[in-house]
C-alpha cells in the first residue's frame, strides 16, 4: 500500500527566502504526483503536476521534482512571499486498476513573516 | 477559468440522517472522484467515478455511501444513516481523459451531531 510522507509538518520562514518542502512515498511504481495548495478551510489547488517520466516542473516561482529510484520529489519556493502561506499537500497517483487514485500525505505548513 | 464547484458549503445534519453532497465537475471532464479529509488527517480517496459508473472505491465507501450523476452536469454524494465519525471536509473532483491533471472543488463541511 502507497504510503505518502511530508517533512517538515511546519515551516515557518521570512519573505525572501527560498525554500523546499519534502515528499516522500514508498511505492516507486507512480504514474505521477501532484502537488497542491490548501488554505485553511478551503479547498485544494493544483500548483504542478509531474508525470513519471519527467523529473521536474516549474510553474513561476515554483519548481517541483521528483526522483522516482528513491521516492521523493521536492517543492522549492523561490523568494517567498506571505502570500505564499498555507499548507502543501503532496499527492502520488499510482496504478491501481482503472482509476489511478491519488495517495496523499499529510501536508507542510507553512508560514512567510513579513 | 473553469472550476468544480459544490454545495453545500457546510452542512449540519443530525446522526441517522442522509446527506446529499453536490458537484458540478468541470464541463468537458469524464473522470469524477470524492475525497475526505477528517479535521486534521489526510485527504483520503473515497471512490472513483467513469462512464456512469463507480470505476473504484476505497474500503471506506461502504453501502453507507453512494454515487449518482443523474444528469449530464451533477454528480452527487449520498451518504446514509449518517454517523458522528462522518464529519468532515467531502471534496469532488475532476479531469478530462487526456489531461492528468485533477481539478478539487473547494469542499463541503459536514457536521454531524
Amino acid at each position: 500500500k502507497q504510503e505518502v510522507t511530508q517533512i517538515p509538518a511546519a515551516l515557518s520562514v521570512p519573505e525572501g527566502e527560498n525554500l523546499v518542502l519534502n515528499c516522500s512515498f514508498t511505492d516507486s511504481a507512480i504514474y505521477n504526483l501532484q502537488w497542491f495548495r490548501q488554505d485553511p478551510g478551503k479547498g485544494l489547488t493544483s500548483l504542478l503536476l509531474i508525470q513519471s517520466s519527467q523529473r521536474e516542473q516549474t510553474s513561476g516561482r515554483l519548481n517541483a521534482s521528483l526522483d522516482k529510484s528513491s521516492g521523493r520529489s521536492t517543492l522549492y519556493i523561490a523568494a517567498s512571499q506571505p502570500g505564499d502561506s498555507a499548507t502543501y499537500l503532496c499527492a502520488a497517483r499510482h496504478y491501481s486498476g482503472s482509476a489511478r487514485q491519488l495517495t496523499f500525505g499529510s501536508g507542510t505548513q507553512l508560514t512567510v513573516l513579513p | 477559468e473553469p472550476e468544480v464547484t459544490q454545495t453545500p458549503s457546510h452542512q449540519v445534519t443530525q446522526m441517522g440522517q442522509e446527506v446529499i453532497l453536490r458537484c458540478v465537475p468541470i464541463s468537458n471532464h469524464l473522470y469524477f472522484y470524492w475525497y475526505r479529509q477528517i479535521l486534521g488527517q489526510k485527504v483520503e480517496f473515497l471512490v472513483s467515478f467513469y462512464n456512469n459508473e463507480i470505476s473504484e472505491k476505497s474500503e471506506i465507501f461502504d453501502d453507507q455511501f453512494s454515487v449518482e450523476r443523474p444528469d449530464g452536469s451533477n454528480f452527487t454524494l449520498k451518504i446514509r444513516s449518517t454517523k458522528l465519525e462522518d464529519s468532515a471536509m467531502y471534496f469532488c473532483a475532476s479531469k478530462t481523459g487526456e489531461e492528468n491533471t485533477i481539478y478539487f472543488g473547494e469542499g463541503s463541511w459536514l457536521t454531524v451531531v
